[in-house]
């Protein structure tokens, strides 16, 4: 079946910069798209999500931009912090499906050089 | 308020083995879906539970199966453990029909299969 993928396995960034994490999906009937943050020793925590019907939707720092034309999700993070250090997701979902089969990419490890 | 708790933490069991893990959902939650993440890559969907049936399936084999209690936990079940099992197990709860930030994940279970 289709996959979600992620373009860049890895993305240093100085503090205080902004950072672009992209995703690159290719099941053009999703209609639902969630970016997750995994930190070490814990499971992925929601950031921000986004519908088909839209191309943009911000959030506290955090803003997602989704091209249906090109199949292209990405996720903005305005003046990184340390703590925006994580392994990030972007996942999928089919029309009537909502969280229930998330279809996770294999993610971006961010680290935030202080 | 608890979030999604997941017992036990780490587990290493040997080939041909069986192992149980287990999940207990965030209160107020009614739902509860299974994921395999493997080491570097982004969680798999196994299945969903509510109401104590299983809903929806990903592609696993029947070796994995699940089992949903009245109380709203939940457990995992594989048989005929294989070396390529080894991977964090992570548990998510959602109240039915619930999308984006109404999903919780666990701290996941790590499994060792030798």
């Amino acid at each position: 079946g289709e996959s979600v993928g992620l373009h860049l396995p890895t993305l240093s960034v100085q503090e205080g910069d902004n950072s672009i994490i992209n995703c690159a999906y290719s099941n053009s009937a999703s209609d639902y798209f969630i970016w997750y943050k995994q930190e070490s020793g814990k499971g992925p925590q929601f950031i921000i999500d986004i519908r088909s019907n839209m191309d943009k939707r911000q959030g506290q720092r955090v803003t997602v931009l989704l091209n249906k034309t090109v199949k292209h999700l990405s996720l903005q993070i305005a003046a990184t912090q340390p703590g925006d250090s994580a392994v990030y997701f972007c996942a999928e979902s089919y029309p009537n499906f909502g969280n229930e089969k998330l279809t996770f990419g294999t993610g971006t490890r961010l680290t935030i050089i202080p | 308020d608890a979030g999604v708790t997941q017992s036990p933490t780490h587990l290493i069991k040997t080939r041909g083995q069986q192992v149980t893990l287990r999940c207990s959902p965030k209160s107020g939650h009614d739902t509860v879906s299974w994921y395999q993440q493997a080491l570097g890559q982004g969680p798999q969907f196994i299945f969903q539970y509510y109401e104590e049936e299983e809903r929806q399936r990903g592609n696993f084999p029947d070796r994995f199966s699940g089992h949903q209690f009245p109380n709203y936990s939940s457990e995992l079940n594989v048989n005929a453990l294989l070396l390529g099992d080894s991977a964090l197990y992570l548990c998510a709860s959602l109240p039915f029909g619930g999308v984006g930030n109404e999903q919780f994940f666990g701290p996941g279970t790590r499994l060792t299969v030798l």
